[in-house]
């Protein structure tokens, strides 16, 4: 198995302009995170979403953020316009609930997006 | 805010040595799992202890977890250069399993 895939890997914008981070899920999982990492706040949940539903939208800092997920295989996090602050590392997780009401499972983390906004 | 707080935030040991670190939590849980990031990595899941056990091991791992004091340790026995990393423990609440509480991290560096 490929893990979970992100791209673009590394991002350099200016303010203002638009930015499109993408995931791909591991095959088979139904769940998927979107985490931002910086040395300030350390890693956030953002948003989650259950079988391409967002259940917790709760983490996004504010209306520039917006996450999709269309369909099981892929989704995006969109940031519109960007600025500084928006400046970390994004995360993508995926994960697959092990079986049972009272059961969880482990996230599978892809390898980061680092987001360089001047 | 429910998330967990690792101590201490940064560990400098020789290899072979043992590395101990922990985390403090709020509120009840269902689980605490401990994840391991090399640097400019993603999250790598280590090992997950359910609320009614103890303790746990994997390998050179041994976890243990006390619900009363709400904490948890993890300690990697006979350390090795490749165990240099960050450390972060996730608390898995009772009414939501989705939803994980990330701790701030503890940067170990095993010097050869």
């Amino acid at each position: 198995d490929a893990g979970v895939i992100q791209s673009p890997r590394h991002e350099v914008t200016e303010m203002g302009q638009e930015v499109t981070l993408r995931c791909k899920p591991i095959s088979g999982h139904n769940s998927l995170f979107w985490y931002r990492q910086t040395m300030m706040r350390g890693l956030e949940l953002l948003i989650y979403f259950n079988n391409n539903v967002p259940i917790d939208d709760s983490g996004m800092p504010e209306d520039r953020f917006s996450a999709k997920m269309p369909n099981a295989s892929f989704s995006t996090l969109k940031i519109q316009p960007s600025e500084p602050r928006d400046s970390a590392v994004y995360f993508c997780a995926s994960s697959f609930p092990s079986g049972g009401a009272a059961s969880t499972d482990t996230q599978y983390f892809g390898p980061g997006t680092r987001l360089t906004v001047l | 805010s429910q998330q967990g707080e690792e101590d201490p935030q940064a560990l400098s040991i020789q290899e072979g040595e043992n590395a101990t670190m922990n985390c403090s939590y709020k509120t009840s849980i269902n689980n605490l799992q401990w994840y391991r990031q090399n640097s400019g990595r993603g999250l790598v899941h280590l090992i997950l202890i359910r609320s009614n056990e103890r303790e746990k091991h994997s390998g050179r791992l041994r976890v243990t977890l006390d619900t009363s004091k709400k904490s948890s340790s993890l300690l990697i026995t006979a350390s090795r250069a490749a165990d240099t990393a960050s450390y972060f423990c996730a608390t898995v609440l009772i009414y939501n399993f989705n939803k994980f509480y990330f701790g701030s991290g503890t940067k170990l560096n095993v010097k050869p």
